[in-house]
């Protein structure tokens, strides 16, 4: 299993350009989940989904839109960037139990 | 209030013991999570612990939970410069019909000097 794999690693952008940032993972997991990391907030929950069809609001969900037409894909949507969307994005998913996470998308945006 | 608190920094010399404390305020937490996140990559499940449960030893590592308190800490024994990383602390919430959510702590750089 490759278990969860984000695209791109790294992405600049400048304020109002729009841009899908993909997840995908294959090992069935019902649950799928978008957090942003910024220094000294921690981890905090954006979108997330509990099966395919089915998405949700998080913590800080303004600024980004979601979908989830497959169980596989959970891609995050910015539909005009803001300097501060400029974070680490990680999408995790999980079954039950342990939660597997990504290895981030760095994005900057100018 | 579903939220989880921990000291941002931690400074210990390799071979000694490093404590990492954190406090969660919800009561109904279910699993207690201790992750860590090396620099770079994404977050690693180190260990959990049943909210049933007081102590739970894996290896170098002990987690005690005082669920009076609502304290949990992570022991590292023997720490060495691989260890040095952030770590963070999560509780399980129910969320909704056979659902729930990780609450995430700010994290806790632990830097460890040869």
């Amino acid at each position: 299993n490759a278990g969860v794999t984000q695209t791109p690693k790294f992405q600049v952008l400048k304020t109002g350009q729009s841009m899908t940032l993909q997840c995908a993972q294959d090992m069935n997991h019902e649950y799928m989940s978008w957090y942003r990391q910024d220094p000294g907030m921690g981890l905090r929950l954006i979108h997330y989904s509990v099966g395919a069809g089915i998405t949700d609001q998080g913590e800080v969900p303004n600024g980004y839109n979601v979908s989830r037409s497959t169980t596989e894909d959970f891609p995050l949507r910015l539909l005009s960037a803001a300097p501060s969307q400029t974070s680490v994005y990680f999408c995790a998913s999980r079954r039950s139990g342990e939660q597997f996470f990504g290895p981030g998308t760095r994005l900057t945006v100018l | 209030g579903e939220d989880v608190e921990q000291s941002l920094f931690l400074s210990v010399r390799e071979g000694d013991s490093s404590v990492i404390n954190c406090t969660y305020t919800d009561s109904s937490s279910t699993y207690l999570y201790w992750y860590k996140q090396e620099p770079g990559a994404g977050l690693q499940l180190l260990t959990y612990i049943f909210s049933n449960m007081d102590m739970k030893q894996d290896q170098r590592l002990t987690v005690l939970l005082n669920k009076k308190d609502k304290h949990l800490s992570l022991r590292i024994a023997d720490t060495q410069t691989g260890d040095s990383a952030i770590y963070f602390c999560a509780e399980r919430l129910i969320s909704g019909a056979g659902s729930y959510q990780l609450t995430f702590g700010k994290g806790t750089k632990l830097s460890v000097i040869p």
